[in-house]
This record gives C-alpha cells, structure tokens and sequence, in this order.
C-alpha cells in the first residue's frame, strides 16, 4: 500500500515569505505528527493531528500552524519565514502511536 | 521530565563486526519503545518496537530488548554489514500520542 507522501521534496523561500507543506498520510491512518529535523536540535516535535483536532503541539512559535482535513491529510504553514526556519520537515502517520510510526521522506525547506 | 538519552556517536565499525547501541529512558509509567534507522536523504523507518517489559523487538537482525530493571532499550546486531550504515533514533511513547526522539547516532560501517 501507498506509504506517507509529503509535498514538494524541496522548497526554497525568501525570509518573510510563507510556505504550506503537505502531507497524505497512509490510509485509514487518522493521526498524522509532524517533525521538524535539523543538524543541530534534531527532531522536534511540532504538532500532531487526530481526526482534524490538534491533539499535541510542541514548542514553536506562532509561525508554526498546521490543520488536517477530513480524508486526513494535512497541511503545515510557516508564515514570515526565518533563515533558522530552513530544516527538514517530516511527516508521520500510525493508526496508534503504540503500533510505530511511518514517515515520510520529508520536505527540506531552504530559507534565503 | 520524561525523556530518552541514546549513545553519543558517531559509532565506526568494522564489516561483521558486533553492533550496540545504548538507549536509556526515563519516564514515570512504562513507556512503549522503538528504534527508527533514516538513510542519506530519507525519512524515517520504524526498525523494531516493544510494548511491555522483557519484550524483544526484532528486525532485519537487529535486536532491542526492553528493561524496565535498567530502564533501557538498547539496539544490537551481531554482524553489521555496510548497508546498515544510517542513523539510529531511539524513541519513547507515553500516553499522550506524541513520540520523543533520542538524538541520534550515526553508524558508518568500514568495508
């Protein structure tokens, strides 16, 4: 079966500007996490969705902000775009985070 | 808080050489545990997991075995080869549907 997709693989933006990542989980797959990854603080949580609420967010700005639609999928925004922004960003899907994750292969977004 | 503290790397191996990594955990219940393994420009892929104490999670020869005595999890493999060459994530999950990351610990396996 199809695995989770995230789109576009690769971004670049210009400081101030916005960008809106996208994520269609496994299917049947309700929750959907997303992780920023970076060189230098790892991963790190930044929100995961259940059946279109936010159920956890982590600790990032106001920047940050995410939704989930009804066929699960879901979206992640960054407004006014920062060059500490530039990171790996991944998705995840489970059917219960009991039964293990599965990724994405993540969207690098580059800030300049 | 609860958190999970992995082997400090990089880790530099010899092909068929004998593979630990450690993973200690620190958390007020009992926690589920995984291992994940990202590959150069990959995301990350669930290698092995265990739900309760003294259970063994097993994959591709990998082995993890949960402790909840030493409160660790810690990865082994008999005989690396190089495609085994990858980052390893140790991870926790407890109750609250968000899962936490170790650092990280890079593998580079030699020829």
């Amino acid at each position: 079966k199809a695995g989770v997709t995230q789109t576009p693989r690769y971004l670049i933006k210009t400081r101030g500007q916005q960008v809106t990542l996208s994520c269609s989980p496994i299917s049947g797959h309700r929750s959907v996490s997303w992780y920023q990854q970076t060189p230098g603080q790892g991963l790190q949580f930044l929100f995961e969705y259940f059946s279109e609420t936010q159920r956890n967010k982590g600790n990032f700005p106001g920047r940050f902000s995410g939704r989930q639609f009804s066929n699960s999928r879901s979206e992640m925004n960054v407004s006014t775009l920062e060059l500490g922004d530039s990171a790996l960003y991944l998705c995840a899907s489970s059917l219960a985070a009991i039964y293990g994750y599965t990724f994405g292969s993540g969207t690098r977004l580059t800030v300049v | 808080g609860d958190s999970v503290t992995q082997m400090e790397g990089p880790v530099t191996l010899s092909e068929e050489a004998f593979l630990t990594i450690n993973c200690t955990y620190t958390a007020t219940g009992y926690p589920s545990l995984f291992w994940y393994v990202q590959y150069p420009g990959e995301g990350l892929q669930l290698l092995l997991k265990a739900t309760k104490a003294d259970d063994k999670g097993s994959n591709k020869g990998f082995e993890a075995t949960y402790r909840k005595e030493t409160t660790s999890f810690h990865l082994e493999k008999g005989s690396v080869q190089v495609s085994d060459s990858a980052v390893y994530f140790c991870a926790y999950y407890f109750g609250n549907e968000k899962l936490t990351f170790g650092t990280g610990t890079r593998l580079t396996i030699i020829p």
